[in-house]
């Protein structure tokens, strides 16, 4: 069952903030964040497992509510380097361990 | 450096010829996972080899395979390839299954005249 993700874009001028939100009708195993650039690779920022938990540093973070069914990742003090589109990829409870189901992505630009 | 390798990273073929995608890991990782991601669209997972066991997902086409003659390389097959499996192929690299950061290779761009 694909995440619901959102918004589905955002445009930020340099500094600000965002969040991004990751959304699932049951409880999840586990939620993977990954941002690609346009023709690239994605890359991991994190992953969160437990009920409750926050993760991350002062700029990018993330949060994991108590029923596991929601992951929000905020970017604070925006840089244009942040721009890019940002996956959520969720492991379900009594699925094949390990394999991600990734929500559409959120779009993020980051302007001077 | 340790990374995950793609080739080729431009791919076209006519419809109908079949295809070889390749991908190579120097992280020694068990898992092997291969995604197809198209225009604007989240990465969906289609196989992936845990050492030298195959998983494939469900609704993954029978034109798709796979193989893994070694810990260090993975092949996407494309048996015949049609207009509709013109995309970014991914391949991503875990130590394990379950609650590991996936490590993916640069892609292949399949275009199909």
């Amino acid at each position: 069952q694909q995440p619901v993700q959102s918004p589905q874009a955002v445009i930020l001028r340099e500094g600000e903030d965002a969040v991004i939100n990751c959304s699932s009708s049951k409880a999840l195993y586990s939620v993977h964040w990954y941002r690609q650039k346009h023709g690239e690779a994605p890359v991991f920022l994190m992953i969160l497992l437990k009920g409750g938990e926050q993760k991350g540093h002062e700029k990018i973070s993330a949060s994991f509510n108590e029923k596991k069914q929601q992951s929000s990742l905020y970017l604070t003090a925006s840089q244009l380097s942040y721009s890019g589109t940002y996956f959520c990829g969720t492991e379900n409870y009594g699925g094949s361990q390990g394999n991600l189901i990734f929500g559409k992505g959120t779009k993020l630009s980051v302007k001077p | 450096d340790a990374m995950v390798i793609q080739n080729p990273r431009y791919q076209v073929t006519q419809f109908g010829k079949p295809v070889t995608l390749s991908c190579s890991q120097t992280l020694n990782h068990n898992v092997m996972y291969w995604y197809q991601q198209k225009s604007s669209q989240a990465p969906k997972l289609l196989f992936h080899y845990y050492d030298k066991d195959f998983n494939n997902e469900a609704d993954t086409p029978d034109n798709f395979q796979s193989r893994r003659p070694n810990t260090s390389f993975c092949f996407l097959d494309i048996r015949s390839p049609g207009l509709g499996d013109a995309a970014m192929y991914l391949c991503a690299t875990s130590p394990a299954t379950s609650s590991y950061e996936q490590y993916f290779g640069p892609g292949t761009r399949l275009t199909v005249t």
